[in-house]
């Protein structure tokens, strides 16, 4: 079982929906929750992280991480044809020399 | 302004041979990292620097090795190049190791070995 979940997809949805993309994992001393969004060709960028539990916004952008289900959300609103992508998420201990450990990554696809 | 750049894009060289990936930030950060991206875009850590002190040096065969000259540069030697190593090679940087959450990647290496 690998440490950290997520279903590749694609997933694929009309401009203006709902987007819900999860992870879940298996180390519960996992601390900091990242979503990375990866366009095609390029390096992945950082969109988000929550320490803990708890919901996170930025704009159109939720992160949702529930440590007693082990498994971490991000919802965007109003989905745009720009959001088409691959989002990674990924996780850390946040001890001295811990790597983060990132999930497979879900291709997304807005059409307009 | 390019904060974290690697040379070259793309490189096709051949089975057995030697090559290296240069990586350099110019964010000021402390930390940087290398990742191995298979072509099912599982993102793997390989090595990790901090200060120029390795910190992270992941199961990766010893024909990879990292070097970092200094904080704000850090380069990847390959020998005996095998098919299996083919994939995309991301350099990435940190403020420090505490916010390593927070991680500026580079644009990639795209290495084929035919």
């Amino acid at each position: 079982q690998k440490e950290v979940e997520q279903d590749p997809g694609p997933l694929s949805v009309p401009e203006g929906a709902i987007v819900s993309l999860n992870c879940t994992y298996s180390n519960s001393a996992f601390q900091y929750f990242m979503w990375y969004r990866q366009y095609s060709r390029k390096g992945p960028e950082l969109l988000m992280y929550t320490y803990s539990s708890g919901n996170k916004e930025d704009g159109r952008f939720t992160a949702q991480v529930d440590k007693s289900s082990k498994y971490i959300s991000l919802f965007i609103r109003d989905s745009q044809p720009s959001d088409s992508a691959t989002y990674l998420c990924a996780m850390t201990l946040m001890e001295y020399g811990n790597k983060l450990v990132f999930g497979a990554g879900t291709i997304l696809r807005v059409k307009s | 302004d390019t904060a974290v750049s690697q040379t070259p894009k793309y490189l096709v060289t051949q089975m057995g041979n030697d090559k290296s990936i240069k990586c350099e930030q110019n964010l000021g950060h402390d930390t940087m990292y290398w990742y191995k991206q298979d072509s099912k875009k599982f993102l793997k850590i390989m090595f990790s620097y901090n200060n120029k002190e390795l910190i992270i040096n992941e199961t990766v065969p010893n024909r990879f090795s990292p070097k970092s000259p200094d904080k704000a540069h850090l380069n990847l030697h390959i020998n005996s190049l095998e098919l299996g190593d083919s994939a995309v090679y991301f350099c990435a940087s940190s403020h420090g190791v505490s916010s390593s959450y927070e991680q500026y990647f580079g644009p990639g290496t795209r290495l084929t070995v035919t």
